[in-house]
């Protein structure tokens, strides 16, 4: 089956700028992850998505973050307007089963740099 | 809440030597534990996890972990390192009560493979 996809692989903008990193889950896998690691500090968790809906936005840092999940497939996370501090590496993943219990599959990421 | 500690931003090991990366967790519920490893501009992938069944637990590569609920310990181990287990891993840790989902990762351990 294929992977967790996400693109672009790097991106690189300017300060203001507005962004947008999508992911596409593995077919079938209803939760849908998003996380972050930024300058070398812990991967630390932004949103899950159960289909299309959104079960736990808790991290997600500011609201110039947004994401979508339109008919619960592929997912987009949008920076809008780009500050410094979010360079980092978004990654994300998808289960088929909830709680973890058959672990999560990462892509690749996506490496943000913000100048 | 839940935490994960990982001793040792970096660790160095002799080619053929044991492997050990020392992790420990804090849940307030059973957790399900888990260890991602990540090559060089790669993404995330899991190597092992623990669900509650047996508290060894053998993954790829020929890595395994103890649960060990008395000292709150998942410690990742290898008997022979090899090269191409210089990596960064990451130990992870999710609540299993339903409605939180999110996986809380340490902040990972730099596996550096001396020939």
């Amino acid at each position: 089956e294929a992977g967790v996809t996400q693109f672009p692989s790097h991106s690189v903008i300017e300060k203001g700028q507005t962004v947008t990193l999508r992911c596409d889950p593995i077919s079938g896998h209803d939760n849908l992850y998003w996380y972050r690691r930024v300058m070398g500090k812990e991967i630390k968790f932004l949103l899950h998505f159960v289909k299309e809906s959104k079960q736990d936005e808790s991290g997600m840092p500011n609201n110039r973050f947004l994401a979508e999940r339109t008919g619960g497939t592929y997912s987009t996370l949008k920076v809008q307007p780009a500050e410094l501090e979010d360079s980092g590496v978004y990654f994300c993943a998808s289960s088929q089963y909830g709680r973890g219990r058959g672990g999560y599959t990462f892509g690749s990421g996506t490496r943000l740099t913000v100048v | 809440a839940q935490s994960v500690t990982q001793l040792g931003s970096h660790v160095s090991v002799s080619e053929g030597a044991l492997v050990l990366l020392r992790c420990n967790y804090s849940s307030s519920v059973p957790p399900y534990l888990f260890w991602y490893v990540q090559y060089p501009n790669q993404g995330l992938q899991l190597l092992l996890k623990y669900t509650s069944a047996a508290t060894l637990v053998k993954g790829i590569n020929g890595f395994e972990a103890e649960f060990k609920k008395s000292e709150t310990s998942f410690h990742l181990t290898k008997p022979s390192a090899h090269m191409s287990d210089a990596a960064e891993y990451f130990c992870a840790v999710s609540e299993t009560n339903f409605g939180n989902e999110k996986l809380t990762f340490g902040t990972g351990t730099r596996l550096t493979i001396i020939p």
